[in-house]
């Protein structure tokens, strides 16, 4: 199957500042990109979908302010956590999709926020 | 809306035990259904789907059978080997939508299989 891959697999940050979480398809252009994220024990839950060149669609709860989304390119989108506090520590997935393929995900960012 | 509901885990079983793992969800629209598995420290991967009502996924000795009058797509294999052990997640099309990419899982159930 198709390479997605996340960067950077963990990462701790202190509260109030801004992370960035990549997300690349390594061989495939991904014209559409997905966000998840997965608290302990419990399933994914999709934060937003992003089209290439176009603004995300941030699914109904998900802050759109506080989770920056940008699919600049074919083969990479971002997350930007911005201000970030204790409780958005969580698991962060993407996936990415040719057309209306099936999705092929990336192995995930662990954020603390300390 | 939308739900996955998978059997909870953790599950344990003896290496060539048979495996079964439930799954059920919510009869919105036409969903296709999937089976994801995550092996310790790597992402998501696809393991089967269905797209329709009777249509039977199988990949690497695993079934699942797309079940519209029970709303079910149950993960079986006969015969469970150390090196399944992993995350399995049961998921679903979001209704209304066309793409295999917007999901709905269920919370996952680890499997651990023993020598």
């Amino acid at each position: 199957g198709a390479v997605v891959s996340q960067h950077p697999s963990w990462v701790i940050c202190k509260s109030g500042t801004s992370v960035k979480i990549e997300c690349r398809s390594l061989d495939f252009q991904a014209t559409t990109m997905f966000w998840y994220r997965q608290f302990p024990k419990q399933s994914l839950m999709l934060m937003a979908t992003s089209n290439e060149g176009s603004k995300a669609t941030y699914e109904q709860g998900v802050e759109k302010d506080k989770f920056l989304i940008n699919h600049a390119s074919l083969t990479l989108s971002t997350l930007t956590v911005t201000s970030a506090h204790p409780e958005d520590s969580s698991f962060y997935i993407c996936s990415a999709s040719r057309g209306q393929g099936v999705a092929f995900f990336g192995q995930g960012t662990r954020l603390t926020v300390v | 809306g939308d739900s996955v509901t998978q059997m909870e885990g953790p599950v344990t079983l003896s290496e060539e035990a048979f495996l079964t793992i439930n799954c059920t969800y919510t009869a919105t629209g036409y969903p296709s259904l999937f089976w994801y598995v995550q092996y310790p420290g790597e992402g998501l991967q696809l393991l089967l789907k269905a797209t329709k009502a009777d249509d039977k996924g199988s990949n690497k000795g695993f079934e699942a059978t797309y079940r519209k009058e029970t709303t079910s797509f149950h993960l079986e294999k006969g015969s469970v080997q150390v090196s399944d052990s992993a995350v399995y997640f049961c998921a679903r099309t979001n209704a209304g939508g066309t793409s295999y990419g917007k999901l709905t899982f269920g919370q996952g159930t680890i499997l651990t299989v023993h020598p």
